[in-house]
């Protein structure tokens, strides 16, 4: 079954404290990003990747670092979370050709 | 600056009513425009429009986009309480895979 994976679904933390979120597709999309979401604010892009090490920024990059090693994995880190980080956040991707996105289950993160 | 402005902010209606959701935009150089309904967790993916007069359409959900006016429709025919949800509306900019997504239009139907 093709699908987005994001791990963890729910995630409390505590500012300063280094955390990983997971993504992971089983459909050999060369692009993937990371959104998050915000009351009143709607969805807004962090960093996309459009291959193997090639990563970049989105709209809102500041205190988040990405990779993208191989292909099937698209990690997003926040090296030192901060409350105003806390928000939903969706991996998407979609193939080179014209097609929609397909969004992951999304991680709800709480800096406290 | 909202490039992409989604109108009404929210609705509420019965079952079996038809409602027209909005998206309006200013970017003139886009790829796609996309539509998606958000109900409890991850957007899913409904239309992709990129030219301007065809109509797409799935089931009771159909949608168009005029690029001389900016703007594009979203048609729920028939509502039923399962479309409940959030739309959002989102561009695919020119250059690159980003998509601009307006705030969205919560839609409440109610039975």
């Amino acid at each position: 079954e093709a699908q987005v994976t994001q791990n963890p679904r729910y995630l409390i933390t505590v500012t300063g404290k280094k955390l990983t979120v997971t993504c992971s597709q089983n459909m050999n999309h060369e692009y993937m990003s990371w959104y998050r979401q915000d009351p009143g604010l709607g969805l807004r892009q962090i960093y996309y990747s459009m291959n193997v090490e090639v990563t970049d920024k989105g709209d809102v990059p500041e205190g988040y670092k990405v990779s993208r090693k191989e292909k099937r994995n698209f990690p997003l880190i926040l090296e030192s979370p901060s409350p105003n980080q806390t928000s939903l956040y969706f991996c998407a991707t979609r193939p080179h050709s014209n097609y929609g996105y397909t969004f992951g289950s999304g991680t709800r993160l709480t800096v406290v | 600056e909202d490039k992409v402005v989604q109108s009404p902010l929210s609705l509420v209606v019965h079952e079996g009513d038809t409602v027209t959701l909005n998206c309006s935009y200013e970017v003139t150089n886009f790829r796609s425009l996309l539509w998606y309904k958000q109900e409890k967790k991850a957007p899913t993916f409904l239309f992709m429009l990129t030219s301007s007069g065809i109509e797409k359409k799935s089931g009771r959900l159909s949608s168009i986009l005029d690029k001389k006016e900016l703007f594009s429709i979203l048609n729920i025919t028939a509502t039923q309480t399962g479309d409940s949800a959030i739309y959002l509306c989102a561009l695919r900019r020119d250059s690159g895979y980003a998509l601009n997504f307006g705030k969205g239009t919560s839609l409440l139907v109610t039975p």
